[in-house]
């Protein structure tokens, strides 16, 4: 059936490093969304990727969806202590229930 | 203001003892489901419902029943619960089912089975 792998399961960053979050589907996905989840707290929905390669900014977060529409990716530059939590990707096929990926967690030190 | 609620926010409970989370939301969504949170398995469906009287399961429905007399309500019924159901419960809901839809999801039901 259908997977959707998300990498890597725990990052630490010092405040003001990058990070990447990667999320790889084994079937080609009609949509991308992502969510990020603040500890003790519940997803909240952050973006939509739909069309092959797109690519969409928030502020200091890149999103964006492979060429196949098989993968894609949550960049933030200069992380800060606000961007504590974890990070999920969920993807479908058309037709079918959102996946969700098992979530990077994200921790920043100041 | 446009929100999921469910009730309770926690419940600690012991094997057997059938239980209710609802799940409410009054955005008008046709589209309500349920996840269960657990460490390292991220969110994975449990139930949905595509809009009134009609529910399908989802990735792991076994232990779980679900119904949809209302839009509005999609409530959550353990019969027997077993320890194995211990977990964080989210309800979400979206406009519609399908692909190009925001999930809102309510605030979470920590449950303990003992």
């Amino acid at each position: 059936g259908q997977q959707v792998m998300q990498i890597p399961q725990y990052q630490h960053v010092q405040e003001g490093e990058d990070f990447t979050t990667y999320c790889n589907s084994s079937t080609t996905l009609s949509n991308i969304q992502w969510y990020k989840q603040r500890p003790g707290g519940h997803p909240v929905f952050l973006i939509q990727l739909v069309k092959s390669g797109e690519v969409k900014k928030q502020k200091r977060l890149t999103f964006q969806f492979g060429e196949a529409k098989k993968n894609s990716s949550l960049h933030i530059t200069a992380t800060q202590t606000t961007d504590v939590g974890t990070y999920f990707c969920a993807g479908n096929q058309a037709g079918t229930a959102l996946i969700f990926g098992k979530g990077t967690t994200l921790s920043v030190s100041s | 203001e446009a929100q999921v609620t469910q009730n309770p926010r926690y419940l600690i409970t012991v094997t057997g003892k059938k239980l209710t989370v609802t799940c409410s939301q009054n955005m008008n969504h046709e589209y309500m489901s349920w996840y269960r949170q657990d460490p390292g398995l991220g969110l994975r469906q449990i139930y949905y419902s595509m809009n009134v009287e009609v529910t399908d399961k989802g990735d792991v429905p076994e232990g779980y029943k679900v119904s949809r007399k209302e839009k509005r309500n999609f409530p959550l019924i353990l019969e027997s619960p077993s320890p194995n159901q211990t977990s964080l419960y989210f309800c979400a809901s979206s406009q519609r089912g399908g692909s190009y839809n925001e999930q809102f999801f309510g605030p979470g039901t920590r449950l303990t089975v003992l």
